[in-house]
């Protein structure tokens, strides 16, 4: 059964530093695969997608995410956090083809310290 | 454009009740989606509506149905709520099933 997985439940990081938000899919090809983050009590924000092509997306907020296949990988980076970063964040997977809807990973809680 | 519009925003109902949820898409999206997101199981694809047709549709009980209308608004019911069902219910719209799903702001359900 396809799956994504997000390893860390919680992460924490001092505004300015670097981000990276780990994600691994398991499907029989490749997906479509996005990143979306969440503040309390609200939706989904879509950050950015792979489709195919070139590896490295740009998303919004400043964030981007390489797409690793031989890792089965989708991680998540940003150069410098700020504190408005801080959310929930979630990579999902997508089959294709009218498939099930989005498969989303269990989240990553990214805490900021001043 | 206007965003994916869900009301109400917060309901509380009784076990045993009934409950309707609404979607009004992006204009012009013809796909709308439903998850519920619990702490416990995360966000879970419920089902999928296209041109008023349901395509696709998750692991959840019968009590959980919805429909489309001809202006692609969507609605979600519940029947026969339990303790379990509170939640937040969210509907993506898009214009071909997931490949780039906007999301509203859900609606928080509370059932006691």
């Amino acid at each position: 059964a396809q799956s994504v997985t997000q390893p860390d439940i919680h992460i924490t990081v001092s505004e300015g530093a670097s981000l990276e938000l780990r994600c691994n899919y398991s499907y029989g090809a490749t997906p479509y695969l996005f990143w979306y983050v969440q503040s309390p009590g609200q939706g989904l924000q879509l950050l950015l997608k792979y489709f195919s092509g070139d590896t490295l997306v740009q998303g919004i907020k400043g964030f981007e995410a390489e797409f690793k296949r031989s890792q089965s990988s989708f991680n998540l980076r940003k150069p410098s956090v700020h504190w408005s970063d801080a959310a929930e964040y979630f990579c999902a997977g997508y089959s294709g083809g009218g498939a099930d809807g989005l498969t989303f990973g269990k989240g990553t809680h990214l805490i900021i310290q001043p | 454009k206007a965003g994916v519009t869900q009301t109400p925003r917060y309901l509380i109902k009784t076990r045993g009740q009934q409950v309707t949820l609404s979607c009004s898409p992006i204009s012009g999206h013809r796909s709308v989606s439903w998850y519920q997101q619990t702490p416990g199981q995360g966000l879970q694809f419920l089902f999928e509506y296209f041109s008023e047709t349901q395509r696709n549709k998750g692991n959840f009980p019968g009590r959980f149905s919805g429909r489309q209308f001809s202006n692609s608004r969507s609605e979600m019911n519940v029947s026969t709520l339990e303790l379990g069902d509170s939640a937040l219910y969210l509907c993506a719209s898009s214009e071909q099933g997931a490949t780039e799903a906007f999301f509203g702001q859900g609606t928080r359900l509370t059932v006691v």
